[in-house]
């Protein structure tokens, strides 16, 4: 079981808007602003979409967004396009003695 | 152009050890942190370990903590994660991932294509 927790999958149609939740604790999520959010494509190797809540790397669109209300992130994509079918992943920083959790993941499918 | 290359992974039985490796290129291998994530077959991802920049402290997921010893070879350019007393669920393939900035610890931007590593008798 994931320390984090994220809908196991979630569904839109081109150009519509999704937001996948990341749920955690005081401890984590909640109690820092340390969350990052995570594409993955099958068969390829994670790709950094988010980090500091809110925050996108150099090259990453601006369609991505990330939020955070108390024990509960969320990322949001507006304007769904079929390249951004995959799985997303958040993270985020712990005071447990495993210093960094990952959510177990959300399967986006684009209809 | 910054490149991370795993390597080292295979078949090994319960109990056994195995040390894999991770070459870096483009980037000072020892100014940034750099982690070890793995993902089980049709899972998750899971932090493992991560070696910091500057200092080279190093840290350890609970699941592999008195196990696995997270180290680095600056004049190689290299990271290494040596794995002893492996277990079945640690099965998995294995990716080193370059962080952010310097100054950022847990912020995975460059990975690795993954090394497999199945434990298996």
């Amino acid at each position: 079981q994931s320390a984090l927790t994220q809908p196991a999958s979630v569904s839109g149609s081109p150009g519509q808007s999704i937001t996948i939740s990341c749920t955690g604790t005081s401890s984590d999520v909640g109690g820092y602003n340390y969350v990052s959010w995570y594409q993955q494509h099958p068969g390829k190797a994670p790709k950094l979409m988010i980090y500091d809540v809110s925050n996108r790397p150099s090259g990453v669109s601006n369609r991505f967004s990330g939020s955070k209300s108390g024990n509960t992130a969320s990322l949001t994509i507006s304007g769904l396009q079929a390249e951004d079918e995959a799985d997303y992943f958040c993270s985020s920083y712990t005071s447990s003695s495993t210093p960094w959790v990952f959510g177990g993941g959300t399967k986006l499918t684009v209809l | 152009e910054v490149q991370l290359v795993e390597s080292g992974g295979g078949l090994v039985q319960p109990g056994g050890s195995l040390r894999l490796s991770c070459a870096a290129s483009g980037f000072t291998l020892s100014s940034y942190a750099i982690s070890w994530v793995r993902q089980a077959p049709g899972k998750g991802l899971e932090w493992v370990s991560a070696i910091s920049g500057s200092g080279g402290n190093t840290y350890y997921a609970d699941s592999v903590k008195g196990r696995f010893t997270i180290s680095r070879d600056n004049s190689m350019n290299t990271l290494y994660l040596q794995m002893s007393s492996l277990r079945a669920e640690d099965t998995a393939v294995y990716y080193c991932s370059k962080d952010l900035t310097t100054s950022s610890l847990g912020y995975f931007q460059h990975w690795g294509q993954g090394t497999l590593v199945t434990v298996s008798s």
